[in-house]
């Protein structure tokens, strides 16, 4: 998989939008970025994925740089039941859904 | 619509014993995928399977572990005289056929809990 650096940790207040940043420097031309959250004890929960054009869905927004070296998940009101670890991850190969997980970004919600 | 289910939820085998790890995989789904979480670590690949057959296997132990995926029922990760070091949550994943380069996301499973004594 392409490399993907984020923060180890993050803090938002409830209500706010969180942003998770990753760095994907080494992605290629047709290598999609997906998002996937684990919140304690479940199983890892699909968010979102995209190209390179900006993605929104129901639960949260794909910001991507208009190089593509990094990308911005942003939940636009975080509620306490958003604290999970978030991961940004570039399959090698389109389709092959062969996920490597890094360490992730564990975003905390606080009331 | 029931999503992956898995079971059972948790598992305690003492070592030696055998380990059966059952996946149904999202109705309409024809691939599962087996990872592997070890206590405070990432996910990790284990292996990729469709109806009865094995796609990857490049991230399972060389030995006592297997997989399958029969035509019909769940799919199956048996882990033959666990030892300790097998603890961890096992999860499964489905994801239906892949049609042109857009690939589908992963539906996981909430896990199977091991616990070798």
């Amino acid at each position: 998989d392409a490399k993907t650096t984020q923060p180890p940790s993050m803090d938002c207040a409830e209500g706010r939008a969180a942003n998770l940043p990753c760095n994907h420097s080494t992605i290629s031309g047709n290598e999609y970025v997906y998002w996937y959250r684990q919140i304690h004890s479940q199983g890892p929960q699909y968010i979102i994925h995209g190209l390179k054009n900006n993605e929104t869905n129901e639960m949260a927004s794909l910001i991507i740089t208009e190089d593509r070296k990094s990308s911005t998940l942003i939940l636009p009101h975080a509620t306490l039941r958003d604290t999970a670890v978030y991961y940004c991850i570039v399959p090698l190969i389109q389709g092959a859904q062969k996920l490597v997980f890094g360490q992730g970004t564990r975003l905390t919600i606080n009331p | 619509n029931a999503g992956v289910m898995q079971n059972p939820r948790h598992l305690v085998r003492r070592r030696g014993q055998e380990a059966r790890l059952r996946c149904s995989p999202v109705k309409g789904h024809s691939h599962v995928y087996w990872y592997r979480q070890l206590p405070e670590e990432g996910l990790k690949f284990m292996v990729y399977l469709q109806k009865e057959n094995i796609i990857d296997e490049s991230g399972m132990p060389k030995e006592r572990f297997s997989a399958e995926f029969p035509k019909e029922g769940p799919s199956i990760l048996r882990i033959q005289q666990v030892v300790r070091g097998d603890s961890a949550a096992y999860f499964c994943a489905s994801s239906p056929p892949r049609t042109g380069a857009l690939g589908s996301p992963l539906h996981f499973g909430n896990g199977t809990r091991l616990t070798v004594t």
